[in-house]
């Protein structure tokens, strides 16, 4: 299995607070994907990172933002979470430019925004 | 924009029946194809890929055949066991520069019986 972690597994939050998740890898892999998963659309891309400190927008980035200062760790926050970002996220390594390779997905994490 | 579709589910069957799961897609560039599987509580795991036209990806006894001319990945296996109850993504990656961004389809839940 690729070295994916993800942390807090499951976590409950109150509207409108912040709420950083965080991917952590230890295959020394370039690229690095934030998704969401939510029924009926199956996952949808939020951020993605191509290198330290080189992230760009997916499908469904509004209302989050995401760091990356060293290659093993993708930081994905929610600046002021809401109802509608209850989900399952998933962070994915892998991939690569010409997108042949696969990617390789962490466990998720639940969250709950009441 | 790129977008795939699959085959409304749940899928419910019998074990040792047949399986095919559609799988039809629309991009602007040339993609590779995927098969993503995800078992109960679990993330993501590939399943089988393909990168070009006419290519099979093949893994534990499933197939799927990159069809161009029809733009389709169906996903087949002859004989289903109960282990294989899960969720199937169909997914695909555009060439160039994608950063191997994947496009899901919505998931197809199958449940296998005795």
């Amino acid at each position: 299995d690729a070295g994916i972690t993800q942390s807090p597994r499951h976590k409950v939050t109150e509207t409108g607070t912040p709420v950083t998740l965080r991917c952590h890898q230890t295959e020394n892999h370039r690229y690095m994907y934030w998704y969401r998963q939510d029924p009926g659309h199956g996952l949808r891309l939020i951020h993605y990172s191509y290198g330290v400190k080189d992230t760009d927008k997916g499908e469904v980035s509004d209302g989050y933002s995401v760091s990356r200062s060293k290659t093993e760790d993708f930081l994905l926050t929610l600046e002021s979470a809401t109802s509608s970002q209850t989900s399952v996220y998933f962070c994915a390594i892998g991939g690569g430019l010409a997108g042949q390779e696969t990617q390789y997905f962490g466990p998720g994490t639940r969250l709950l925004v009441l | 924009g790129n977008s795939v579709t699959q085959m409304e589910g749940p899928v419910t069957l019998s074990e040792e029946a047949f399986l095919t799961i559609n799988c039809t897609y629309t991009a602007t560039g040339y993609p590779s194809l995927f098969w993503y599987v995800q078992y109960p509580g679990e993330g993501l795991q590939l399943l089988l890929k393909a990168t070009k036209a006419d290519d099979k990806g093949s893994n534990k006894g499933f197939e799927a055949t990159y069809r161009k001319e029809t733009t389709s990945f169906h996903l087949e296996k002859g004989s289903v066991q109960v282990s294989d109850s899960a969720v199937y993504f169909c997914a695909l990656s555009d060439r160039g520069t994608s950063y191997g961004k994947l496009t899901f389809g919505q998931g197809t839940i199958l449940t296998v019986h005795p």
